[in-house]
């Protein structure tokens, strides 16, 4: 079965550093998303992405965020200088469709951010 | 941010019998329910949905209903199965788009 894949599965950076994580959704998807989930709380909607563009974004997505699907393949999420706070397990999702309960999310295994 | 709530955190049952989870909910706006799974240092894995225009909907062993009066949703496993054994998210989008609002998440053993 078609998998969305994540890297790296574990990235530990300074506190003021920038990171790129790094996602290949499943193929013939064509909506991807990021979720986060800080340990011991909820999973949290960070941003949705469509057509080359950002479709929706959660308050968390500020300005230190960004994401891009820099070639046919892939797709990445930013944080130019990464907090404390920052720290997370970071979900990649993507999706065949919007709005239909009949094509659910498909998550990757997460990548584990810890910044210091 | 308490639009769904799993009240439960941890729910534990013997092998071949029911697990009830269950999810409530505030926002009249959401459309769409769904059920995750998710096992340690996976990804949730996409179990079983419902549209608000129902409310039963059975795939094999999982059953999911939903009491939109009472903003109140429930999955049966029967039976429950040590692989079973996972945490449980119930999550909740609106009709236009796939952003979900999950709940805190339910841990279940199932004890053979």
């Amino acid at each position: 079965e078609p998998e969305v894949t994540q890297t790296p599965s574990h990235q530990v950076t300074q506190m003021g550093q920038e990171v790129i994580l790094r996602c290949v959704p499943i193929s013939n998807h064509l909506y991807f998303y990021w979720y986060r989930q800080i340990l011991g709380q909820k999973v949290e909607f960070l941003v949705s992405f469509y057509n080359n563009e950002i479709s929706e974004k959660s308050e968390i997505f500020d300005d230190q965020f960004s994401v891009e699907r820099p070639d046919g393949s892939n797709f990445t999420l930013k944080i130019r200088s990464t907090k404390l706070e920052d720290s997370a397990m970071y979900f990649c999702a993507s999706s065949e469709e919007s709005g239909s309960y009949n094509s659910p999310l498909h998550f990757g295994n997460g990548t584990r951010l810890t910044v210091t | 941010d308490q639009q769904v709530k799993q009240n439960s955190p941890s729910l534990s049952v013997q092998e071949g019998r029911i697990s009830i989870l269950n999810c409530d909910y505030t926002n009249s706006m959401f459309d769409y329910f769904l059920w995750y799974k998710k096992y340690p240092a996976e990804g949730p894995t996409f179990l079983i949905s419902i549209s608000s225009i129902k409310d039963k909907n059975e795939d094999g062993r999982f059953t999911v209903f939903l009491n939109k009066s009472a903003k109140h949703l429930s999955l049966h496993i029967v039976p429950s199965q040590p692989g079973d054994s996972a945490v449980y998210f119930c999550a909740a989008s609106r009709a236009a788009g796939n952003k979900l609002t999950f709940g805190g998440g339910t841990r279940v053993l199932v004890k053979p």
